[in-house]
């Protein structure tokens, strides 16, 4: 079955530091993948998706990630954390169907 | 607004209770989904529609879950026998295509505390 997994539950880091939060993948077809965010008390908003066009997906924010097929990875980086990126993240998997599925998420914190 | 909406925001039940919970999703959107999020987990996916037709109810834990689209439009997710183990939030989100590639635009959720 279709699924990811995030690794690390919390991600913390100084405002102007590197954000990497890791996502890996299980499939035998291609997926479409996605990273959804989620501020406190609001419905999740859609970062940015991959759908088998360019490996090197940017989104919203400043957010980008990479698809690796060689690493069933798609690792959601941003170079420069902003205090306002603090916040709940899900990556999520798809494929031809409609049944999406999330990893548990990464709350990421920035410190000033 | 524009966005997806749900009714009620905050649900305290009694065990045993019947809940039906709403979701308005963004006009002209054919798909709409249905997720249950625990504490501290990622949605999971329980049913979608396209249209009025339900394509996946796969997600349904059992059956005292069941969910309509009559009009294609709002959609209302009933919960029979309530169980203090359906206690969550229950997102809906709607997209503007039926591929699952298609962004999917949440609501605000439901919170569902089930005593």
């Amino acid at each position: 079955a279709q699924s990811v997994t995030q690794l690390g539950s919390h991600v913390s880091v100084s405002e102007g530091a590197l954000v990497l939060l890791r996502c890996n993948y299980s499939s035998s077809v291609p997926p479409y993948l996605f990273w959804y965010v989620q501020y406190p008390n609001q419905g999740l908003q859609l970062l940015l998706k991959y759908t088998s066009a360019a490996t090197l997906v940017k989104g919203i924010n400043g957010f980008e990630a990479e698809f690796k097929k060689s690493e069933t990875s798609f690792h959601l980086t941003k170079p420069s954390a902003h205090m306002s990126d603090a916040a709940e993240y899900f990556c999520a998997v798809t494929y031809h169907n409609n049944d999406m599925r999330f990893g548990a998420g990464t709350r990421l914190t920035v410190k000033p | 607004g524009a966005g997806v909406s749900q009714s009620p925001r905050y649900k305290v039940t009694k065990r045993g209770q019947d809940v039906a919970l709403r979701c308005d999703p963004i006009s002209g959107h054919v798909s709409l989904y249905w997720y249950r999020q625990a504490l501290g987990q990622g949605p999971e996916f329980l049913t979608y529609f396209n249209y009025e037709a339900q394509q996946d109810k796969s997600g349904l834990p059992n059956d005292r879950f069941s969910a309509e689209r009559p009009e294609g439009s709002i959609s209302t997710l009933t919960i029979q026998r309530t169980e203090q183990r359906d206690s969550a939030m229950y997102r809906c989100a709607s997209s503007l295509g039926t591929s699952g590639y298609n962004e999917q635009f949440f609501g605000p959720g439901t919170r569902l505390t089930v005593l």
